[in-house]
């Protein structure tokens, strides 16, 4: 199965930083990447795919970069709606797997 | 709009059975590939089966092979997982989800989860 590694599994920070979190697959993965966020009791939430592909009515704060190895979901000025936790998932390979989730505190 | 309804959660012994079912509206299922992806209290998302928009093809994560299995009923508009021999490590709550395509990979709607609890 390709491991996600996600890092960091924790951010602290404030209202109108720029954040960073960084997804590494154990294999190429052909940028099968999407990203997710999930509020606590609540369904995760399509953010980026293929990527860099920011799906429909995402705020344009958020977005993706990456080819491989690495792959980054960026946002940048966080906004009070913006704490949550972010998972990044591949889609390349049969597992799909996702990584172990960030979760951004506010600081 | 897209809404994905879970319901047939709930506490079963292990070596127990449950069905679960996912009521969909909003889109033309027959034309979606379908999954579901569960999450233990506390812990991350682990993708669990996969269906393609025309039923032809399942897919699971080894560790549920041969003890659940996926399906769709397009008349009815509604995704199921059937789940045999379950273990106390399957508790955890579970996501219907719809794939951006007819089998992409990625989640682009998701329903709220309904929880199953596996205990003694």
């Amino acid at each position: 199965d390709i491991q996600m590694t996600q890092s960091p599994s924790t951010l602290s920070a404030s209202v109108g930083d720029r954040v960073t979190i960084t997804c590494r697959p154990s294999q190429s993965i052909n940028s099968r990447v999407a990203w997710y966020q999930q509020k606590p009791g609540k369904a995760p939430k399509l953010l980026i795919y293929k990527a860099s592909s920011l799906e429909s009515g995402v705020p344009s704060r958020f977005s993706g970069s990456g080819s491989g190895p690495d792959f980054t979901l960026t946002i940048s000025i966080l906004q009070p709606d913006d704490f949550a936790t972010y998972y990044c998932q591949q889609y390349n390979t049969f597992p799909w797997t996702f990584g172990q989730g960030t979760k951004v505190e506010i600081k | 709009q897209v809404q994905l309804l879970e319901s047939g959660g709930g506490v079963v012994q292990p070596g127990g059975s449950l069905r679960l079912s996912c009521a969909t509206s909003g889109f033309s299922f027959g034309d979606y590939g379908m999954h579901w992806v569960r999450q233990a209290p506390g812990k991350g998302l682990e993708w669990v089966a996969a269906i393609w928009y025309d039923g032809s093809n399942q897919y699971y994560v080894d560790s549920v092979k041969g003890r659940f299995t996926i399906s769709r009923d397009t008349s009815k508009n509604t995704l199921f997982l059937q789940m045999n021999s379950l273990r106390t490590e399957d508790t955890a709550f579970y996501y219907c989800g719809k794939d951006s395509n007819i089998m992409t990979g990625y989640l682009d709607y998701w329903g709220q989860g309904t929880l199953v609890t596996v205990s003694p």
